[in-house]
């Protein structure tokens, strides 16, 4: 696609139930991130897959953060039984990948509230 | 590890100024990328400027343009001419090992009329 895509833009979920948020990165790019956003805050990662593998997800909070990449493509970050904590923006990102030079591209971020 | 560090949370300034937002960095390593993205109210982080460790000369980008100290590790942004659409928040960041962008904390620019 032209840009990064992100689905839902806003999601309001009960704490304790289970979210999906999804990325569909720029056609051609090898590199996908998560970056996590608060309220006034900067941006903190939480992995990156280079293709389907991800040789750094260190960034990811808790073992109730998960996240897949399908196809070399589309990747879906779930997080299972919210909490209120997690409310946050939840931005996506591509490139092309292969060298540390690459220009990221970000989508529009998914925002969450956890109520 | 590494950080990025930008000491000025808001600035403000009159339509047609220009404005330098700062930032400092700390890394080890010798070839690195450093970064001005903005976020506008859409959220929509965009990249501003680039700028290669091992280039000495300042990147430009239209009314935008760094000051890059490598030794001081200082990395600060100059919009000239400011104008209401550059009402955003700015944040610097550098790419850490494979492609992990670092970012600083934010600076919440306002140009005024």
């Amino acid at each position: 696609g032209a840009g990064v895509s992100q689905s839902p833009s806003n999601k309001v979920t009960e704490k304790g139930k289970d979210v999906e948020l999804r990325c569909d990165p720029i056609s051609g790019h090898t590199a996908l991130y998560w970056y996590r956003q608060s309220l006034g805050q900067g941006l903190e990662f939480l992995i990156y897959f280079q293709g389907n593998s991800a040789p750094d997800k260190s960034g990811l909070p808790s073992d109730r953060f998960s996240a897949e990449r399908t196809g070399g493509s589309v990747s879906t970050l779930t997080i299972q039984r919210t909490q209120q904590e997690d409310s946050a923006v939840y931005l996506c990102a591509s490139s092309l990948g292969g060298t540390r030079g690459n220009t990221i591209y970000f989508g529009e971020g998914s925002w969450l509230t956890v109520v | 590890a590494q950080t990025v560090t930008q000491s000025q949370p808001e600035m403000s300034v009159q339509e047609a100024e220009t404005v330098t937002l700062s930032c400092t960095y700390d890394t080890s390593e010798n070839n690195y990328y450093l970064f001005w993205y903005k976020q506008p109210p859409s959220r929509q982080m965009i990249l501003v400027i680039r700028q290669e460790a091992y280039k000495q000369q300042n990147a430009t980008e239209n009314r935008f343009s760094v000051n890059f100290q490598k030794a001081a590790k200082s990395f600060s942004l100059k919009i000239s001419d400011s104008q209401l659409g550059d009402t955003a928040m700015y944040f610097c960041a550098l790419i850490q090992g494979a492609q992990k962008l670092v970012f600083g904390q934010g600076t919440r620019l306002t140009i005024n009329p």
